[in-house]
């Protein structure tokens, strides 16, 4: 079975500071990594995944995030925080079975206020 | 591409009556679909896996009997909540798988 841990509910920056949400998980097989974003009253938005290989992984709108297998862990990042970024992000596994059909297991997820 | 949309975006029924929410993939095949439920402020929780052209697959807790799932072809997937009570007032949203899964925008269903 798979868990995701996303500590905190709430994280707060001021426009251009750094964004780190934490993301760590558990699962007994190889995870496949996922952060999505949503905006109130939307469904979700794929910022990037991990699957094999290069385990720092780049995302669309400027975030990353580096997966640390030691570390059990998979934090989003982005340099510099726009009013835009502002949004409830979670992060996601899945496994065992690789694929596009395999089912997400979801975080509680982390709201994201930028300050101007 | 790969646009998944959802029917409607929102709905208000009486308790008692059922309501339809559909799921498409607009422009690719999808052989899985997922249903998803979301309270305020909290995270998805998977509801049921859909394959076309067979019985949907329950997560454990979910009344099959209230939440039918039908995935009649490989771009329509339906959840209808049958006797809805307002307990059943949640934000419902479906995905489609493509490579990876891509997830429509929700349906905010309240019940009075």
């Amino acid at each position: 079975a798979q868990s995701v841990t996303q500590l905190g509910s709430h994280v707060s920056v001021s426009e251009g500071a750094l964004v780190l949400l934490r993301c760590n998980y558990s699962s007994s097989v190889p995870p496949y990594l996922f952060w999505y974003v949503q905006y109130p009253n939307q469904g979700l938005q794929l910022l990037l995944k991990y699957t094999t290989g290069a385990t720092l992984v780049k995302g669309i709108n400027g975030f990353e995030a580096e997966f640390k297998k030691s570390e059990t862990s998979f934090h989003l990042t982005k340099p510099s925080a726009h009013m835009s970024d502002a949004a409830e992000y979670f992060c996601a596994v899945s496994g065992p079975y690789t694929g596009a059909n395999s089912k997400l297991t979801f975080g509680k997820g982390i709201t994201l206020s930028v300050r101007p | 591409g790969a646009v998944v949309s959802q029917h409607p975006s929102w709905v208000i029924c009486k308790s008692g009556t059922s309501v339809k929410i559909e799921c498409r993939s607009l422009d690719f095949q999808a052989t899985t679909m997922f249903w998803y439920r979301q309270f305020p402020k909290q995270s998805l929780m998977l509801m049921a896996t859909s394959n076309e052209g067979s019985k949907a697959t329950y997560e454990q807790g979910v009344e099959k009997d209230k939440f039918l799932i039908n995935h009649a072809s490989l771009t329509l997937s339906t959840l209808t909540v049958t006797s809805a009570h307002p307990e059943d007032s949640s934000f419902y949203i479906c995905s489609a798988t493509h490579y990876e899964q891509y997830f429509g925008p929700g349906t905010r269903l309240t019940v009075t």
